[in-house]
C-alpha cells in the first residue's frame, strides 16, 4: 500500500512567523508532488506542484523535494490568520495518493 | 470559468435507494476522478478514467459504479446505498494523470439512513 505521512496538527503558529509542513511518501517511483490547501468544507485547492529535487518558490510559498530522504515539504513565509486551514500533501504519478493533511492555525 | 461541476451539494437518503452524483467539467481534461472524504482517513479514490471509455478501480470501489461515455462527464452510481456509504465526495480531473495537479469540485455531501 502506498502511503503519504503527514502529522495531523495542530501546527500553530502566530501571525508573521513561516509555517513548516512536512510530508514523507513510501513510493520511491512517485514523480508528482503536491500540496492542496483545504478550508473546512470546502473543497481542496491546488497550492504548489514540484517535480524535481530542491526548492520551488511561488510567492510566500516555498516547496522542497529531496527524493532520496522521501520527503516533501512546504514553507508558508509571513503566514496570515487567512492561511489557517488544512494542507495536504499529494504524491504519486499516475494516481495520486493524498495524506490525511496537517491542520495550520495561524494566530494574529 | 474553468471548473469542475458537481452535483448535487447535499443529498439525504434511506438505504438501497439508487442514487447518481454528477460531474462535469469543462477544461478538455482526459484524467477524471472521484474521491471520498472521512475524518481521519483522508482522500481515498473510489474510481478513476484516463479517458472515454476507459475506467479503473481505485482504492475503495466497492458499492460504487462509474461510467465515462463522453469526455466531459464522470458521474458517481450508487445502486444501493449503505450507511457506511455517508461521506463527503469530491470528483476531480487533471489535463492528464499526474500532470499539473487535479481541480476538484465543490464537493457532495451524502448522508444516507
Amino acid at each position: 500500500q502506498k502511503e503519504v505521512e503527514q502529522n495531523s496538527g495542530p501546527l500553530s503558529v502566530p501571525e508573521g512567523a513561516i509555517a513548516s509542513l512536512n510530508c514523507t511518501y513510501s513510493d520511491r517511483g512517485s514523480q508528482s508532488f503536491f500540496w492542496y490547501r483545504q478550508y473546512s468544507g470546502k473543497s481542496p485547492e491546488l497550492i504548489m506542484s514540484i517535480y524535481s529535487n530542491g526548492d520551488k518558490e511561488d510567492g510566500r510559498f516555498t516547496a522542497q523535494l529531496n527524493k532520496a530522504s522521501q520527503y516533501v515539504s512546504l514553507l508558508i513565509r509571513d503566514s496570515q490568520p487567512s492561511d489557517s486551514a488544512t494542507y495536504l500533501c499529494a504524491v504519486g504519478f499516475q494516481k495520486l495518493v493524498f495524506g490525511t493533511g496537517t491542520r495550520l492555525l495561524v494566530s494574529p | 470559468e474553468a471548473q469542475v461541476t458537481q452535483n448535487p451539494r447535499y443529498l439525504i437518503t434511506v438505504t438501497g435507494k439508487k442514487l447518481t452524483v454528477t460531474c462535469s467539467q469543462n477544461m478538455n481534461h482526459e484524467y477524471m476522478s472521484w474521491y471520498r472524504q472521512d475524518p481521519g482517513l483522508g482522500l481515498r479514490q473510489i474510481y478513476y478514467s484516463m479517458n472515454v471509455e476507459v475506467t479503473d478501480k481505485g482504492d475503495v470501489p466497492e458499492g460504487y459504479k462509474v461510467s465515462r461515455k463522453e469526455k466531459r462527464n464522470f458521474p458517481l452510481i450508487l445502486e444501493s446505498p449503505s450507511p457506511n456509504q455517508t461521506s463527503l465526495y469530491f470528483c476531480a480531473s487533471s489535463r492528464s494523470s499526474g500532470i499539473g495537479g487535479y481541480t476538484f469540485g465543490s464537493g457532495t455531501r451524502l448522508t444516507v439512513v
